[in-house]
This record gives structure tokens, sequence and C-alpha cells, in this order.
């Protein structure tokens, strides 16, 4: 069975920084692209990163440019999401997702609330 | 980046509709579209990719057509089940982009 599960978000004041995971079973990792999607509270999805099967390539929205950077550990079946500079605007629930164009299979989701 | 619009943003709508969403692109998009099913305090489910091919699993009474710019969501006959919002979601850019989705409530 196809499994992501995420993990790592919590309350952060405006200006921290906060390291999502997302752990990977059920297939076979490095044959996929890997993104992040959140979701604002009583908003619509937004698409947040994704990387290469290698790790070689990888993607952003412009928001989160300079701020976020997405990478993976293909050893442990394993995606991160490193946010810095944590703004508000953040505040979301974010989601693993697994490939790099539309997705099949998706994580539970992990909340993120940036406040002070 | 490229802009997607659904309409409409609600929609109500009673067991047995026929039920039709729209999602625009503000440039062609090709056919490199997918729609997907959210219910509340839950992950999105995949229904549709490449505008029309039907996710494993999937009712048949769902479908999707379309191509460069304009595209449509069609439940046949809408069930209890479907009761959710929808969402469109281009993949031709390295930036994807969502639709702001469409709710479908009960009439």
């Amino acid at each position: 069975e196809v499994q992501l599960v995420e993990s790592g978000g919590g309350l952060v004041q405006p200006g921290g920084s906060l390291r999502l995971s997302c752990a990977a079973s059920g297939f076979t990792f490095n044959n996929y692209w890997m993104s992040w999607v959140r979701q604002a509270p009583g908003k619509g999805l937004e698409w947040v990163a994704n990387i290469k099967q290698d790790g070689s390539d990888k993607n952003y929205v412009e928001s989160v440019k300079g701020r976020f950077t997405i990478s993976r550990d293909n050893a442990k079946n394993s995606v991160h999401l490193q946010m810095n500079s944590l703004r508000a605007e953040d505040t979301a629930v974010y989601y693993c997702a697994r490939g790099g164009d539309y997705h099949r299979c998706w994580g539970q989701g992990t909340p993120v609330t940036v406040s002070s | 980046d490229i802009q997607m619009t659904q309409s409409p943003s609600t929609l109500s709508a009673s067991v047995g509709d026929r039920v039709t969403v729209t999602c625009r692109a503000s440039q062609s998009i090709s056919n490199w579209l997918a729609w997907y099913q959210q219910k509340p305090g839950k992950a999105p489910k995949l229904l549709i990719y490449k505008a029309s091919n039907l996710e494993t699993g999937v009712p048949s009474r769902f479908s999707g057509s379309g191509s460069g710019t304009e595209f449509t969501l069609t439940i046949s006959s809408l069930q209890p089940d479907d009761f959710a919002t929808y969402y469109c979601q281009q993949y031709i850019t390295y930036s994807r982009t969502f639709g702001l989705g469409t709710k479908v409530e009960i009439k």
C-alpha cells in the first residue's frame, strides 16, 4: 500500500524556521518526482515545490523562492521542506504528494501555523 | 504564471442531477490538466488526468473534456458521496497552479 506520512508541522513565530518531512512507503521512491502542496485555512490548494528523482531539478512557487528548500533522501525514502523566514501567509496544511505533474498519492497533511 | 479560473465557485444540486464544472486557463495548456475532489479535513483525490483520462477506481459517472484553454468536469448523475470541492490543476509549466475550487452543495 502506498503511504505518505508528513511530520514536522507546528506553531512558529514569524521569521522562524521549520523542517517538514515526508516518509514514503509502498512504492519505488526514487522512480518518482515528489511535491509539496499547501492549503491555507478555508482556502484552495497551492502548489509549493517539487523535486526530481535524483534531486537535480527543483522548482518553487514564486512566493517561497529563497525561503524554502526542498530536498530528498532516496536512501531513507523521504522528502523534506526546509522553511525559513516564515510569514503569517505561510500558515497552511502542508501535503506531501507523489509525482511532479499530477498527484495520485497524497499524505494526510501536517499543519503549520505562523503566529506570534 | 498560468492562471486557472474555475466556475462556478459554488454549485447547488440534487442527487441525480448532471453537474458540470468549468476550468479556464489563461493560456493554452494543451491537455495537461488534472481534476481533484476534496472533502473537508481530507487530502485531495485524483479524479482525472491529462484532461480526460479517468483515474483507476474512480466511478464512470465522472468525465473530463477539453483542450487548450477550456475544460470541463462532468458528473453524469450526482451521488451523495459527490458533495465536495473540486479543483483543476495545470501541469504544463514548471510552476503548477490550481484553480480556486468549486464547491458542490446539496440543494
